[in-house]
């Protein structure tokens, strides 16, 4: 099915340690963005890629480095990671943001 | 910046009750308004939207208007079910935040038989 897709689902991770959280969209869309939510904080803007080649910080960088891949693919890295990155991410695609987003089903990572 | 406020949740109905959930806005130029929902263990679906000023965005049995004097765009639904149950957003496009999206804290909406 058409969407976007994000690997892996769940991640328990310990302090210190590093992965990268992997996004592809389907849909031919020029800008992608990462998300974290957290209770009570709705959702807060890590990085986006308005088109291949650009990525930009969003509202809560730190800690976090993104690389667009090309058109398709826009990963997420934590270097080393911190309880406090405990939440659960999400990707998302637009054609163009004015037009809203499509999500994918989200990572749901734990730091211990 | 560009902000949303969502009505503070949770919100519990039973039924078949008229449901609204407020969103207020603050932007500047001409923003695109959406809702989103959120059911349990998913990712967010866009559930409708509006892109000017009066517009009235409409799906599945919820509505919501655009309204620009109240700088608002309330969620309503005249009679919600028990698969309504989901966490719901609020999210301004455009303004001064071209290309990204800037949404509310979300309500969680539980609905009992």
């Amino acid at each position: 099915n058409a969407g976007v897709t994000q690997t892996p689902k769940f991640q328990v991770l310990k302090t210190g340690q590093s992965m990268t959280l992997q996004c592809a969209q389907d849909m031919n869309h020029n800008s992608m963005y990462w998300y974290r939510q957290d209770p009570g904080m709705g959702l807060r803007l890590i990085y986006y890629s308005a088109s291949e080649g650009t990525t930009d910080k969003g509202e809560v960088p730190n800690g976090y480095n993104v690389s667009r891949l090309n058109k398709r693919e826009f990963s997420l890295r934590l270097e080393s990671a911190a309880p406090s990155q405990t939440s659960v991410y999400f990707c998302a695609s637009s054609p163009d943001g004015a037009y809203g987003y499509t999500f994918g089903s989200g990572t749901r990572l734990t730091v211990v | 910046g560009d902000s949303v406020t969502q009505m503070e949740g949770p919100v519990t109905l039973s039924e078949e009750a008229f449901l609204t959930i407020n969103c207020t806005y603050t932007a500047t130029g001409y923003p695109s308004l959406f809702w989103y929902v959120q059911y349990p263990g998913e990712g967010l679906q866009l559930l409708l939207k509006a892109t000017k000023a009066d517009d009235k965005g409409s799906n599945k049995g919820f509505e919501a208007t655009y309204r620009k004097e109240t700088t608002s765009f309330h969620l309503e639904k005249g009679s919600v079910q028990v698969s309504d149950s989901a966490v719901y957003f609020c999210a301004l496009g455009g303004g001064t935040s071209y290309g990204k999206l800037t949404f509310g804290q979300g309500t969680i909406l539980t609905v009992h038989p």
